[in-house]
């Protein structure tokens, strides 16, 4: 598949546990916020996204949560699965107009069986 | 329905040589967006594409540009390749373009330069 990056962080869950992947931004502007997960030779695709005018967020097993005055989100993952094995990008948008994010440097899943 | 289909999947090129990568939306999306994605430099921004216009650019040399056809269809380009160059290179579409609208990736082309 392709490389996604060599020498990203990786978060190792036991099968079955709950996942915590926390991202920092960058923009103390942005008020728009995505998660992506990118498997092994796909293009990113969107989990859940969250406004800043927002806490929290729940959709089917994953939550986000926003921290705006550290700048910091988390994604959580209930019950993590082998299908869960990924990389998980935040993005950042402070334009409210338009597709430009800014992308995080990325977390790597590994789930264990 | 088909999703994001781009091509090539794979390029090799030679250091001052061009590139042309081309993406083809689903049916329907308006926006098209591309990425650079290095492991480096992660994903970045390039430029945004809605009804054929440029609305957002990212911090890219000139050397990167881009067109929209009346089908939604988009090309980017690559001037004068450098060895920096060589990345997977993704786009994504939407159907409207704006921000919370779900944007649907392709599997990316991947260019090397040598």
């Amino acid at each position: 598949g392709e490389s996604v990056g060599l020498h990203l962080p990786t978060l190792s869950v036991q099968e079955g546990d709950n996942s915590i992947i926390n991202c920092a931004y960058s923009n103390s502007a942005s008020d728009y916020f995505i998660w992506y997960k990118q498997e092994s030779g796909k293009g990113p695709q969107f989990i859940i996204d969250i406004r800043s005018n927002m806490d929290k967020r729940q959709g089917q097993r994953v939550t986000v949560l926003l921290n705006k005055t550290v700048k910091h989100l988390s994604l959580q993952i209930a019950a993590t699965q082998p299908g869960d094995s990924a990389v998980y990008f935040c993005a950042e948008n402070w334009d409210n107009y338009g597709q430009n994010f800014v992308f995080g440097p990325g977390t790597r899943l590994s789930v264990l069986p | 329905k088909a999703g994001v289909t781009q091509t090539p999947r794979y390029l090799i090129k030679t250091r001052g040589q061009q590139v042309t990568l081309s993406c083809s939306p689903i049916s329907g999306h308006r926006s098209v967006s591309w990425y650079q994605q290095t492991p480096g430099q992660g994903l970045q921004f390039l430029f945004e594409y809605f009804s054929e216009t440029q609305r957002n650019k990212g911090n890219f040399p000139g050397r990167f540009s881009g067109r929209q056809f009346s089908n939604s269809r988009s090309e980017m380009n690559v001037s004068t390749l450098e060895l920096g160059d060589s990345a997977l290179y993704l786009c994504a579409s939407s159907l409207a373009g704006s921000r919370n609208t779900e944007a649907f990736f392709g599997q990316g082309t991947r260019l090397t330069v040598v």
